[in-house]
């Protein structure tokens, strides 16, 4: 079983629905989590990171981290045709490079198609 | 804004040639990532560096090395390639070793054939 569980779609929903992109975890010991964009052919994106349990909102985006169900969600308001892409997320248990952190662990990304 | 700069873009080699990819970090950033992504996979973790010294080390082979230079760029390099060394090869930077800030390149195309 994969640290990091993501359901890879696609998800197909029309232009201006409210996403729900999910991750579940295994490992207790990441704090640290992160959302990534990825369009084809093109390099991850940071979209948002937050640090334990709780919500973090920036623009359209939502963060939430539910860490006694090992559970996180981004939502994406008012989505748009641009948002289609394909979303990772990304988690940690440490804060350092060096803390034997080895790198983010990444789910496999869902693939989200916007429909106009 | 600068962005983290990878080269090549595509790299296509020969079974058990050499190749060398290349990380040029966004400026002031002194942290370096690299993660191998597979066809329909996620990114898998390397190696990383942290103001010139390795801080940490994941799935990288023993055929691949990697090191940062005084200048904060990085260099991978793979030897014996093999088929299964086709990927995109990401480059990430970020600020004072920081795991949660991670600002990724464009990435380098490796195709073995």
């Amino acid at each position: 079983q994969k640290e990091v569980e993501q359901d890879p779609g696609p998800l197909s929903v029309p232009e201006g629905a409210i996403v729900s992109l999910n991750c579940t975890y295994s490992n207790s010991a990441f704090q640290y989590f992160m959302w990534y964009r990825q369009y084809s052919r093109k390099g991850p994106e940071l979209l948002m990171y937050t640090y334990s349990s709780g919500n973090k909102e920036d623009g359209r985006f939502t963060a939430q981290v539910d860490k006694s169900s090992k559970y996180i969600s981004l939502f994406i308001r008012d989505s748009q045709p641009s948002d289609s892409a394909t979303y990772l997320c990304a988690m940690s248990a440490a804060i350092y490079s060096g803390g034997g952190a080895d790198g983010l662990t990444f789910g496999k990304g869902t693939h989200l198609i916007i429909q106009p | 804004a600068a962005g983290v700069i990878q080269s090549p873009r595509h790299l296509i080699k020969e079974k058990r040639e050499t190749a060398t990819l290349k990380c040029y970090p966004i400026p002031r950033h002194d942290t370096v990532y690299w993660y191998q992504q597979g066809p329909g996979q996620d990114p898998q973790f390397l190696i990383s560096f942290y103001e010139k010294m390795q801080s940490d080390k994941g799935s990288i082979p023993d055929r691949f090395s990697a090191q940062q230079f005084s200048d904060y760029h990085s260099e991978l390099n793979m030897s014996s390639l093999e088929l299964g060394d086709s990927a995109l090869y990401f480059c990430a930077s970020g600020i004072g070793g920081l795991i949660y800030e991670q600002y990724f390149g464009p990435g380098t195309r490796l195709t073995v054939t």
